[in-house]
């Protein structure tokens, strides 16, 4: 059973600029979460994606966006990046079930200078 | 609203040392209750869980039980090792309409000394 994946590892951008952060899901789940840990915090829920739909968001502005795909992978994009987006996102796939378990990926360290 | 409440780090304890991290929450409805574990530069591994009052969750030799008489879920762990050098998170659930996610804990640092 191959686990929650993320990519890339760790990413270097500048302010104004766009980035892009993948997740790859679990074996058998059908919904992902997004998740931003700044240094030092817990992390802060951004969104959720279940059956290609965003199903939740978090006190997140609209410049965070998502997708989810049929085979329940997903993208995580923000425009405009500013200096206080850099932290880690982490990525954590469930099978919907009304008491599920999220399982997390290893994260995308994001520095925005 | 809902919210967690863990007691802050960080905690410093010798090997063999019993630990207990304190968790208290805040919700609306019947969270599930989760501790995750957070290893230098790693992402979250879940550490244990409990879907409802009175259960107890356990993992790797670490206990956690879910009171709703004193809405807590105190981690305890008998006889800890240096491996258990981590950020440990508490954590809840609520699944239904908008609040279907996790919220954390501030999370608290242990670090277990040889």
């Amino acid at each position: 059973e191959t686990g929650v994946t993320q990519s890339p590892t760790h990413l270097i951008k500048t302010r104004g600029q766009q980035v892009t952060l993948r997740c790859s899901s679990q074996s058998g789940h059908n919904t992902v979460s997004w998740y931003q840990q700044a240094l030092g915090q817990g992390p802060q829920f951004i969104f959720q994606y279940y059956r290609e739909e965003e199903n939740g968001r978090g006190n997140f502005p609209p410049r965070f966006s998502g997708l989810q795909f049929p085979n329940y992978s997903s993208e995580l994009n923000v425009n405009a990046l500013e200096l206080d987006d850099s932290a880690l996102y982490l990525c954590a796939s469930s099978l919907r079930t009304g008491k599920e378990t999220q399982y997390f990926g290893p994260g995308t360290r994001l520095l925005v200078l | 609203g809902n919210s967690v409440t863990q007691m802050e780090g960080p905690v410093t304890l010798s090997e063999e040392a019993f630990l207990t991290i304190n968790c208290t929450y805040t919700a609306t409805g019947y969270p599930s209750l989760f501790w995750y574990v957070q290893y230098p530069g790693e992402g979250l591994q879940l550490l244990l869980k409990a879907t409802k009052a009175d259960d107890k969750g356990s993992n790797k030799g670490f206990e956690a039980t879910y009171r709703k008489e004193t809405t807590s879920f105190h981690l305890e762990k008998g006889s800890v090792q240096v491996s258990d050098s981590a950020v440990y998170f508490c954590a809840l659930y609520i699944y239904g309409g908008a609040t279907n996610k996790l919220i954390f804990g501030t999370g608290t640092l242990l670090a277990v000394q040889p």
